[in-house]
């Protein structure tokens, strides 16, 4: 079983900065297949990135996804006020576990 | 448009049994894997149950393992869940989700908005 750990827990930042996420697993994910996942207070959560960079559907181009291996980052530049949400890892390759996410708040 | 209603979320003593339901519409259900987060009250995401779009391999975190049961009416466009022996670390927000294929390996590209299991006395 994957173990992804997420880091920081709480990032705070101001609109129009950029926002840093990482997420690291115990082991190798295969085939790059890591997701991340937005979810604001209240609602399910949504696809934001899948095989650890490439962007769904709809998805503004100021989030990006990259990393392989143990190592993933997704990147947020330049903030919105609707960025401000919980952000989740997933694998989806053998292991489904989520990390335990990060949450980007307004400073 | 993918649309995913959960419904049968109710508030049940431990020990008991709840079945969940998930209508699916805006895409051929057959075609792909479905599964179930759940979510306590302010924590974070546990994926717990997936089936593949045949109904013919189903997985499960051990959390759930055998008290929770996944499966699929491919003919009415419904997952289900089966709960029993429910637990009060079973409470959480319970999500109906999508695969993008019909099997592993798989990303979440739909949620439904949840429904709230309860379980207390």
């Amino acid at each position: 079983e994957i173990v992804l750990t997420q880091s920081p827990g709480t990032l705070s930042l101001s609109p129009g900065e950029r926002a840093t996420l990482s997420c690291r697993a115990s082991q190798s994910v295969t085939g790059s297949y890591l997701a991340w996942y937005q979810q604001k207070p209240g609602q399910a959560p949504r696809l934001l990135i899948y095989d650890a960079s490439i962007r769904a559907t709809g998805i503004p181009d100021r989030f990006s996804g990259s990393g392989s291996g143990t190592d993933f980052t997704l990147t947020i530049n330049r903030l919105e006020p609707e960025d401000f949400a919980v952000y989740y890892c997933q694998p989806y390759g053998s292991s489904r576990t989520f990390g335990q996410g990060t949450k980007v708040e307004i400073k | 448009e993918v649309q995913l209603l959960e419904s049968g979320g109710d508030l049940v003593q431990p020990g008991g049994s709840l079945r969940l339901s998930c209508a699916a519409s805006g895409f051929t259900f057959s075609n792909y894997a479905m599964g179930w987060v759940r979510q306590a009250p302010g924590m974070g995401l546990e994926w717990f149950s997936g089936i593949t779009d045949s109904g013919g391999d189903t997985y499960y975190a051990e959390s759930v393992k055998g008290r929770f049961t996944i499966s699929r009416d491919n003919s009415k466009d419904t997952l289900y869940l089966q709960m029993n022996s429910l637990r009060a670390e079973d409470t959480a927000v319970y999500y109906c989700t999508k695969g993008n294929e019909a099997a592993r390996p798989y990303y979440f590209d739909y949620w439904g908005q949840g429904t709230l299991v309860t379980v207390s006395s």
